[in-house]
């Protein structure tokens, strides 16, 4: 019920191309949906994040489109460019009770040049 | 840089002893959450602190504590450490209580030789 489901594992697309992951949860409570990109030996920094109330936001190259009904969230990165390689997290979290996030296990995204 | 700040950087020990992390909210912060984040367990979510007071425990082992101190900085002690205590510690602040942006700090590397 506590979980957020991520795929693919790891991803290889060419510059320019356009990576999409995806994520699903369980938790109808979950209220708040962010996204985050790591680089190796940094922390986790957050990318964009989305509510239930809309189906998309956008924010430069990085889109998330929101499927309620689903229970289904996925981020598309538009341009994709080498420097993007990275590993990126979603999460959830139920801000009713509590603020702590729910991460899925991570997308290793390789963009090739 | 997110404005968190974690010390020390690394940290090598022996199993049995015992080590404190130290971490410092960006400033007007009062949330402070702390995550460990391993290769075979990804991010976890471990205690939060919210001026002060413990708001929210995850997977927290008996032999870890934490606590938020008046100026609002917060300490994670370790103790008895074990050989699979050895992952990438964060933390994590916020404004408020729930539900709003978490900007992650670089992270504590600890191994436990």
């Amino acid at each position: 019920q506590q979980q957020v489901k991520q795929s693919p594992q790891s991803l290889i697309v060419q510059k320019g191309g356009i990576p999409i992951i995806n994520c699903a949860y369980e938790n109808t409570a979950f209220d708040y949906f962010p996204w985050y990109q790591q680089f190796p030996g940094k922390g986790p920094a957050l990318l964009i994040a989305i509510r239930p109330d809309v189906s998309e936001k956008k924010e430069g190259r990085f889109t998330i489109s929101f499927n309620k009904s689903a229970k289904q969230f996925s981020l598309h990165i538009m341009d994709s460019q080498p420097g993007d390689s990275a590993t990126y997290f979603c999460a959830a979290s139920n801000g009713g009770s509590q603020g702590n996030l729910i991460f899925g296990k991570g997308t290793k995204l390789s963009v090739k040049p | 840089d997110s404005g968190v700040t974690q010390t020390p950087k690394h940290l090598i020990t022996a199993t049995g002893q015992r080590v404190t992390l130290r971490c410092s909210p960006r400033s007007g912060d009062l949330s402070v959450y702390w995550y460990q984040q391993s290769l075979d367990q990804g991010l976890q979510f471990l205690i939060q602190y919210y001026n002060g007071e413990e708001r929210a425990k995850g997977n927290i082992l008996e032999r870890f504590s934490a606590q938020q101190f008046p100026d609002l900085h917060s300490e994670l002690n370790l103790s008895s450490l074990e050989l699979g205590d050895s992952a990438l510690y964060f933390c994590a602040s916020s404004v408020g209580n729930t539900n709003n942006e978490q900007f992650f700090g670089p992270g504590t590397r600890l191994t436990v030789l």
